[in-house]
């Protein structure tokens, strides 16, 4: 059974940084495209980065480019998202998810705060 | 980017009824669409990839069509547990878009 769990999510102050993992199982972590995908109180989802399975291509979100980054260790099937500079528009659930067309899993996800 | 507008944003509807939801893109292709349904305090749950493909599980209520510009999602006969919001997203190019949402309410 694909299980992705997502952990490091907290209450951050603005200017803070946070570092999200997901660990996954399950399924042949390092051959798959990963991504990170958020969603804000009462708006919509948002994607947030993708990591294809080697690392050779990264993508981020203009909202997010140049704060974030994303990483991923196949030895350790976990996927991370390092998150500087946050602001309160970076309040959301993050979920890590696998690619649609790779059975679209996503994790339960973990909350991230950001506030003073 | 690809934006998706999504419509309607809300409906109600009855147990029984056939329900169309559309998501309409600024630009054309051909498949690289899905679509997720997600009930409150849960993580989204894939039901369409490629457009028209059923994710496997999802029950055969569920149908995605169109291509292009135009892309929807119909429900044929609503049951009690889809009451719920639904998304669309697409993933032909970066950056990744999803639609705004439609909620679907009990009538």
């Amino acid at each position: 059974e694909v299980q992705l769990v997502e952990s490091g999510g907290g209450l951050v102050k603005p200017g803070g940084s946070q570092r999200l993992s997901c660990a996954a199982s399950g399924f042949t972590f390092s051959t798959y495209n990963m991504n990170w995908v958020r969603r804000a109180p009462g708006k919509a989802l948002e994607w947030v980065s993708s990591i294809t399975s080697s690392s050779n291509y990264i993508y981020y979100a203009d909202s997010v480019k140049g704060r974030f980054t994303v990483s991923r260790d196949n030895a350790k099937n976990s996927l991370y998202l390092q998150m500087n500079s946050l602001t309160v528009d970076d309040t959301a659930v993050y979920y890590c998810t696998t690619d649609p067309g790779d059975g679209g899993h996503w994790g339960q996800g973990t909350l991230v705060t950001v506030s003073s | 980017a690809i934006q998706l507008t999504q419509s309607p944003s809300s409906l109600s509807a009855s147990v029984g009824d056939r329900v169309t939801i559309t998501c309409r893109a600024s630009r054309g292709f051909s498949s690289g669409l899905a679509w997720y349904q997600q009930k409150p305090e849960k993580a989204p749950k894939l039901l369409i990839y490629d457009a028209v493909s059923l994710e496997s599980g999802v029950p055969s209520r569920f149908s995605g069509g169109g291509s292009g510009t135009v892309f929807t999602l119909t429900i044929s006969s609503l049951q009690p547990e889809d009451f719920a919001t639904y998304y669309c997203q697409q993933y032909h190019d970066y950056p990744l878009t999803f639609g705004g949402g439609t909620k679907v309410e009990i009538k």
